[in-house]
C-alpha cells in the first residue's frame, strides 16, 4: 500500500464547531485530493491540490476549505461542521506524467457531526 | 463535464456466476480508465486500469475490462466469482492529461456462497 496516513481515523463532532481532518503521504506525490463518499452518491471530490500552496475547488467544496504548506500534508478543514457532513472522508494521491497516474486511497475518516 | 454512469446499483450472485458490471462515460477525447473495489470496512484499491494499447485489460484477482470507444464503455468483468469479492466497486475516468478523477456512484455485488 501507499504511505497514506489519514488522520484522525474516526471522529465526533457537534453541530457548528471547526473540524480538521489530515492527510499525511510519504510518497511525494505532487497531486493529493479529499472525496467524501456517502450512500448513492459515489466519491465526490472536495478540494485538490496539486503542489504546495495549489488548490483548486472540486464539486462539493461548499464548506471546505483546505492547506497545503508542504508537499507531505494536506489538511481539510469543516469551518461550521454541520450534520450534512456526517460522512466518510478519504485522501487520495497521485503522480502525473507517469503510466502509474492512478489514484492511492487513504484509509479513511468516519465523520459524525451530531 | 464528464461524468459516469454504472448501471447496476446493486448485484447479487451465486458463487461461479459470470460476473459484469457496466461503466459508461461522457467524455469523446482521450481518456484513462480505472476500476477500483473497496472490500467492506476498507478503502479503495485499484483493480484495473486502462491507459492505451490493448483494450482489453487484465487486472488482479481474474478481473478484466473491455474498452470499447465506439460506446464509451469500459465494462469489468469476470468469469467466475467467489464470495470474497463482495465488495463495492467504483468505475474511474479523467481526461488524458488531467489529474482530476470522476468516479461513478459504485456497484455493490454481494457474492452467496
Amino acid at each position: 500500500d501507499a504511505g497514506i496516513t489519514q488522520s484522525p481515523r474516526h471522529k465526533v463532532t457537534e453541530t457548528g464547531t471547526p473540524v480538521t481532518l489530515r492527510c499525511h503521504q510519504t510518497e511525494n506525490h505532487r497531486y493529493m485530493y479529499w472525496y467524501r463518499q456517502d450512500p448513492g452518491h459515489g466519491l465526490r471530490l472536495i478540494h485538490y491540490s496539486y503542489g504546495v500552496k495549489d488548490t483548486d475547488k472540486g464539486e462539493v467544496s461548499d464548506g471546505y476549505s483546505v492547506s497545503r504548506s508542504k508537499t507531505e500534508d494536506f489538511l481539510l478543514t469543516l469551518e461550521s461542521a454541520t450534520s450534512s457532513q456526517t460522512s466518510v472522508y478519504f485522501c487520495a494521491i497521485s503522480e502525473p506524467g507517469t503510466v502509474n497516474t492512478e489514484a492511492f486511497f487513504g484509509q479513511g475518516t468516519r465523520l459524525t457531526v451530531v | 463535464a464528464q461524468s459516469v454512469s454504472q448501471h447496476n446499483h446493486h448485484v447479487i450472485l451465486s458463487e461461479a456466476a459470470s460476473l459484469e458490471l457496466g461503466c459508461n462515460y461522457s467524455y469523446g477525447g482521450t481518456v484513462n480508465l480505472f476500476w477500483y473495489v473497496q472490500y467492506p470496512g476498507q478503502h479503495l484499491q485499484l483493480l484495473l486500469k486502462y491507459f492505451s494499447g490493448d483494450p482489453l485489460v487484465k487486472g488482479i484477482k481474474g478481473f478484466e475490462a473491455e474498452f470499447i470507444k465506439s460506446k464509451f464503455s469500459f465494462n469489468l468483468r469476470k468469469p467466475s466469482v467467489q464470495w470474497s469479492d463482495t465488495a463495492e466497486y467504483f468505475c474511474a475516468v479523467n481526461r488524458g492529461g488531467y489529474q482530476k478523477v470522476t468516479f461513478g456512484i459504485g456497484t455493490k455485488l454481494q457474492v452467496i456462497p
